[in-house]
C-alpha cells in the first residue's frame, strides 16, 4: 500500500515550457487535491476533484489545468510555465463520506527559470 | 468562509521543554480541526484531529490539542520536546455542515529544538 505517489520528485523547466505532474493513490479514495506550497504562505489549493469525473477550481487555479483520469489518478498540467510557478506541489486524497482528513504525497519540487 | 491563523511563524524551544503552537480559527459553523506535521523534504502527515465529542484530542508522537470554542482556538502542545519534533506544523479547518470540500490551512509554524 503505497498511499499517494507523485512523479517526478524534482523538475527544472524553462519559461514557456509545459509539463504534467502525475499523482496516484491506491486507497480507493474519492476526492483528490492539488496544492502548492510557498514559504510563509502555507498550502494553497490549486484544483480539486470531489469525485471521479468532476474537477473544480481552488484558490489559485490560473496557469494550471487538471485531469481526473480515473479514480486513482489526478494530474496537474502547466501549459506555459512561468517563474511564479516555482514551488513545491503536493497531491492529496481523502475518503469522502465521513472522513475529512487528507493524505498527502511526498511532493514535487519545481523550478522555472 | 473559514480561516486559520497560526501565531508565530517560528518557535524555538529547548529539548525537554514544553511545546506550544498556537492556532486560532474563524468559522460561522462548528468546525472540524486538524494539525499536520511536515518533516524536511516530505509531505504532510496527520498529527491529530477534532471532529465532535471530547475537546482534548491526543495524537501521534505525544502531541495533543484542545478545542476551545469560546476562544476559537485549537493550540497544539507536547509536554517535553524531543529533537525529532523539529519540523513545520500546519493547522487546518473545514466546515462539514456547510458542505465544505476543502481544508483551509494556516501559514505554518516552524519548530526548532535546541539541544
Amino acid at each position: 500500500n503505497a498511499g499517494v505517489t507523485q512523479t517526478p520528485k524534482f523538475q527544472v523547466l524553462k519559461t514557456g515550457q509545459s509539463m504534467t505532474l502525475q499523482c496516484a493513490q491506491d486507497m480507493n479514495h474519492n476526492s483528490m487535491y492539488w496544492y502548492r506550497q510557498d514559504p510563509g504562505m502555507g498550502l494553497r489549493l490549486i484544483y480539486y476533484s470531489a469525485s471521479e469525473g468532476t474537477t473544480d477550481k481552488g484558490e489559485v487555479p490560473n496557469g494550471y489545468n487538471v485531469s481526473r483520469l480515473n479514480k486513482r489518478e489526478f494530474s496537474l498540467r502547466l501549459e506555459s510555465a512561468a517563474p511564479s510557478q516555482t514551488s513545491v506541489y503536493f497531491c492529496a486524497s481523502r475518503r469522502q463520506i465521513w472522513s475529512y482528513e487528507q493524505y498527502f504525497g511526498p511532493g514535487t519540487r519545481l523550478t522555472v527559470t | 468562509a473559514q480561516s486559520v491563523t497560526q501565531l508565530g511563524s517560528h518557535v524555538s524551544v529547548s529539548e525537554g521543554a514544553l511545546v506550544l503552537l498556537r492556532c486560532n480559527y474563524s468559522s460561522s459553523v462548528p468546525p472540524y480541526l486538524f494539525w499536520y506535521v511536515q518533516y524536511p523534504n516530505q509531505g504532510l502527515q496527520l498529527l491529530l484531529k477534532y471532529t465532535t465529542g471530547a475537546t482534548l484530542v491526543k495524537g501521534i508522537n505525544g502531541f495533543e490539542a484542545e478545542f476551545k470554542k469560546s476562544e476559537t482556538s485549537f493550540h497544539l502542545t507536547k509536554p517535553s520536546a524531543h529533537m525529532s519534533d523539529a519540523a513545520e506544523y500546519f493547522c487546518a479547518v473545514i466546515a462539514p455542515l456547510q458542505g465544505a470540500q476543502k481544508l483551509v490551512f494556516g501559514q505554518g509554524t516552524r519548530l526548532t529544538i535546541n539541544p
